[in-house]
């Protein structure tokens, strides 16, 4: 069970847009819907942002979206604000009937 | 308001064992898959097991398979993890989750720490 393969880090400045990828393979993100997206702040509970590919939860703002092309899924976050700086992670329903995650990313609002 | 409390957690040697219970409130928890998720100091996040409604199957992250053991009391609204033979590489924050269908988990609890440890 490997982890999905995200980007260590990315950074922007408040307003502009950021996308953060998470690459798998036909046996999970290619695979299924069923990739979501938490962010997660220093000493708290993860939170989910995206579920099923692109859908958000109540209360999730629309600055946050997601999609995805074969194996690689993605989460972009539109007019960066100070509080979105966080750890996100990936994670996609497998072949195998388990679960795995990506390895995280560090967004920072430069 | 849904709550999912965790206690359990502590610190033990290698070797040995330890219970995770996890306490739901605000929501029909018989409904509901629930998960246990794992966060080592420092590290990310890994899914370690699932348990369906009824409580009738379950699934385990190969790390774990052969060692820990989750179930559900839907009378009591309680999920547990029972972990043997634990090893120093099971030292994280667990957390349980209550997962929105198959995707997602939309609530979590505070999570508790467990410390493999001689």
């Amino acid at each position: 069970q490997s982890a999905l393969t995200q980007p260590a880090s990315v950074s922007g400045s408040p307003g502009q847009s950021i996308t953060i990828s998470c690459t798998g393979t036909s046996s999970d993100v290619g695979g299924y819907k069923y990739v979501c997206w938490y962010q997660q702040h220093p000493g708290k509970a993860p939170k989910l942002m995206i579920y099923d590919v692109s859908n958000r939860p109540s209360g999730v703002s629309n600055r946050f979206s997601g999609s995805k092309s074969g194996n690689t899924a993605s989460l972009t976050i539109s007019g960066l604000q100070t509080e979105d700086e966080a750890d996100y992670y990936c994670s996609s329903y497998t072949s195998r009937a388990t679960w795995v995650f990506g390895g995280g990313t560090k967004l920072t609002v430069l | 308001e849904v709550q999912l409390v965790e206690s359990g957690g502590g610190l033990v040697q290698p070797g040995g064992s330890l219970r995770l219970s996890c306490a739901a409130s605000g929501f029909t928890f018989s409904s509901h898959w629930m998960h246990w998720v794992r966060q080592a100091p420092g590290k990310g996040l890994v899914w370690v097991s699932r348990i369906i409604n009824d409580g009738s199957g379950a699934d385990y992250a190969d790390s774990v398979k052969g060692r820990f053991t989750i179930s559900r009391d839907n009378g009591k609204n309680t999920l547990y993890l029972q972990m043997n033979s634990l090893r120093d590489d099971d030292t994280a924050v667990y957390y349980c989750a209550r997962y929105l269908g198959v995707s997602g988990a939309d609530f979590w609890g505070q999570g508790t720490l467990v410390t493999v440890s001689s």
